[in-house]
Order: structure tokens, then C-alpha cells, then sequence
């Protein structure tokens, strides 16, 4: 079983739609919870960071973390063509010593206008 | 200009060749990476530097070298190309103490025939 799980999609909805991007994860030590965007041919962008629980809002995003269920949620509200793309979430167990970062595989989520 | 920057973007190789990939940032960070990611598997570490003189192995490291010339240098190699090294290589780099906020350059495309 992978530490983190993510659900490749592609996922499509339509321009204005709320979206839902998850990820489970089995490593209860993971503290540090992060999203990034890849556009194609691109590299990874970090678009929000999560420390422990709780929610976090920036603009249209906001990410969630439940560490009960070991899930964690990215929602894009009215989303746009332009947040076409892949999305990674991330985690890591902190900063005491190097804790690697373990990323998901990746949602490719597709707007259409 | 790009924080991040790698060369070259694309590459095709035969196998049995050595090859390098290069990397050069201009954040100031410490800590550089190098991920590679397949379809599937998402980004793994191939090794990581958290300063000149301080250089490890990641998960997969065999079959790679790295050199880290300068703060804002680091190299991968492959000493001795093979098929399924075939790839995309991304470069990322951290603040001393922000494991979790990595950032990424654009990548390099590698293909070994």
C-alpha cells in the first residue's frame, strides 16, 4: 500500500463548479500537508501548505485536513479553464532531522469553459 | 528570470551513455533535491544536499551521482544511461528550514533508447 493515495482522475466539470480534490494517506506521523499545481511540461507549483489540522483559505482555494481520517481535501471554488492542471498534494512528518516529502500520484483535473 | 532553472529541457540518449543533468537556483536556499516522476508513481527522491559538503542518498538512488559545486549548483548523473531511466527529472530547492515548501524548476524530459 502507497503512504499517500490520490486519485489519478482525470476529473472534468465544467467553468464555475466547485471542485474537490482528495487524498488519503496511512502515515499517522505526516504533520506537514501541502497542494501543488504542475501544469503540463511544467514543474510542481506549491499552492497552499497545512500545518497539522484544520482548514486553511487562500482566494478560491482552501485546503482542509482531517488527521482523524487521514484525508486531507483541496476545494477550488469557482473554478476556472485556467485551473486545468494536475494536482499533487504532499506531506511530510516535520522538520526535526529531514523528513522527505511524499507526494500523491497526482489528479489531473480538466475545466472546460 | 526563473528561480529555478535546469539544463538542458529535453534530452534523448542512448543506452551506455553518461549523462548530465544540471540545476541552478538563485533563492538562496540550502537544501536542493532531485525527483524524478513516472506516470503512476509520482515524484520520488533520487538524492538531496542540504549544503556543499552535506550530500544523500534518497530512494532511489542507484544508477545516479550527483555533484553540488556550489550553493546554487547541483548536478545529477547518470553514469551509465538505461531505458528505464527514462524520465522526467525535476530539480527543487528548500529554505533551511522549510523542508515542506519545496520549489521546483521547469524539468528536464529524458529519454535513453
Amino acid at each position: 500500500q502507497k503512504e499517500v493515495e490520490q486519485d489519478p482522475g482525470p476529473l472534468s466539470v465544467p467553468e464555475g463548479a466547485i471542485v474537490s480534490l482528495n487524498c488519503t494517506y496511512s502515515n499517522s506521523a505526516f504533520q506537514y500537508f501541502m497542494w501543488y499545481r504542475q501544469y503540463s511540461r511544467k514543474g510542481p507549483e506549491l499552492l497552499m501548505y497545512t500545518y497539522s489540522s484544520g482548514n486553511k483559505e487562500d482566494g478560491r482555494f482552501t485546503a482542509q485536513v482531517d488527521k482523524s481520517s487521514k484525508y486531507i481535501s483541496l476545494f477550488i471554488r469557482d473554478s476556472q479553464p485556467s485551473d486545468s492542471a494536475t494536482y499533487l498534494c504532499a506531506m511530510s512528518a516535520g522538520n526535526t532531522g529531514f523528513q522527505k516529502l511524499v507526494f500523491g500520484t497526482g489528479t489531473r483535473l480538466l475545466v472546460s469553459p | 528570470d526563473a528561480d529555478v532553472t535546469q539544463t538542458p529541457r529535453n534530452r534523448i540518449t542512448k543506452t551506455g551513455k553518461r549523462i548530465m543533468l544540471e540545476c541552478s537556483q538563485t533563492k538562496g536556499h540550502d537544501r536542493m533535491y532531485w525527483y524524478r516522476q513516472d506516470p503512476g508513481l509520482g515524484l520520488r527522491l533520487i538524492y538531496y544536499s542540504f549544503d556543499v559538503k552535506d550530500i544523500n542518498k534518497g530512494e532511489i538512488s542507484d544508477g545516479y551521482s550527483v555533484s553540488r559545486q556550489a550553493q546554487a549548483k547541483f548536478s545529477l548523473s547518470l553514469e551509465s544511461a538505461i531505458p528505464n531511466q527514462t524520465a522526467l527529472y525535476f530539480c527543487a530547492t528548500s529554505a533551511r528550514t522549510g523542508v515542506e515548501t519545496q520549489y521546483f524548476g521547469p524539468g528536464t524530459r529524458l529519454l535513453v533508447l
